[in-house]
């Protein structure tokens, strides 16, 4: 079954620029879709196909995706930012959707 | 407004079944396919389930096939989650989730409800 691999953390600064990866093989050949999850609530897409911001996600959130590796990109971090983020694929091999095992984003 | 609200969730028996339900409004529900994605304790995100706008389609994660099903009745704008033959693994946050398509694959989720939790446990 498809793969996708994610940093279990990163840490940024307030203000500064935090890249979130997601590895898998060719995954530049797929539609990644990322989701911004905080405790006790749902969780929100940020980034879909690759790189679009849905409605009310703010343009610092950015994405892109290339070869066996896949970034969201959270520029001027704000402390409202604090979250574990998923990325997601559709596995057409199997039919089956697949997330990565999360990314915990802390703010200094 | 989308509004996904589950419920059905509790604590039940190893080995014994449950049923989960999601009320959808807001949005035209027999036009979308639906998802089940569930989050254990301290872990990721873990796709459970899909059906597609008319039940035509249906996909299962590999750790609940053939335990689960999944099913909508669109007339009550509802989707539902029979879980059979339960296990400690099975405890979970189930979230429904809505799909920009029909189709139950490719997926994408824009909508989320708040989940309903399932703890299994003797």
């Amino acid at each position: 079954s498809y793969v996708l691999t994610q940093p279990p953390s990163v840490s940024v600064a307030p203000g500064k620029t935090a890249r979130i990866t997601c590895g898998g093989n060719n995954i530049g050949g797929k539609s990644v879709h990322w989701y911004q999850k905080k405790p006790g609530q749902a969780p929100v897409l940020v980034i879909s196909y690759n790189s679009d911001r849905p409605s009310g996600i703010p343009e610092r959130f950015s994405g892109t995706n290339s070869g066996t590796t896949a970034t969201l990109t959270i520029s001027r971090v704000e402390g409202g930012d604090e979250a574990d983020y998923y990325c997601q694929v559709w596995d057409s091999s199997s039919d089956h959707t697949v997330f990565g095992g999360g990314t915990k984003l802390t703010v200094l | 407004e989308v509004q996904l609200v589950e419920s059905g969730g509790g604590v039940v028996q190893p080995g014994r079944s449950l049923r989960l339900s999601c009320a959808a409004s807001g949005f035209n529900f027999d036009e979308y396919a639906m998802h089940w994605v569930r989050q254990a304790p301290g872990k990721g995100l873990e796709w459970v389930s899909g059906v597609s706008w008319n039940s035509g389609s249906i996909g299962y994660a590999d750790s609940v096939k053939g335990r689960f099903a999944i099913s909508r009745d669109n007339a009550k704008n509802s989707l539902y989650l029979q879980m059979n033959s339960l296990t400690a693994e099975d405890t979970a946050l189930y979230y429904c989730a809505k799909d920009i398509r029909r189709a139950s694959g490719p997926t994408l989720f824009d909508y989320w409800g708040q989940g309903t939790l399932i703890t299994v446990s003797s």
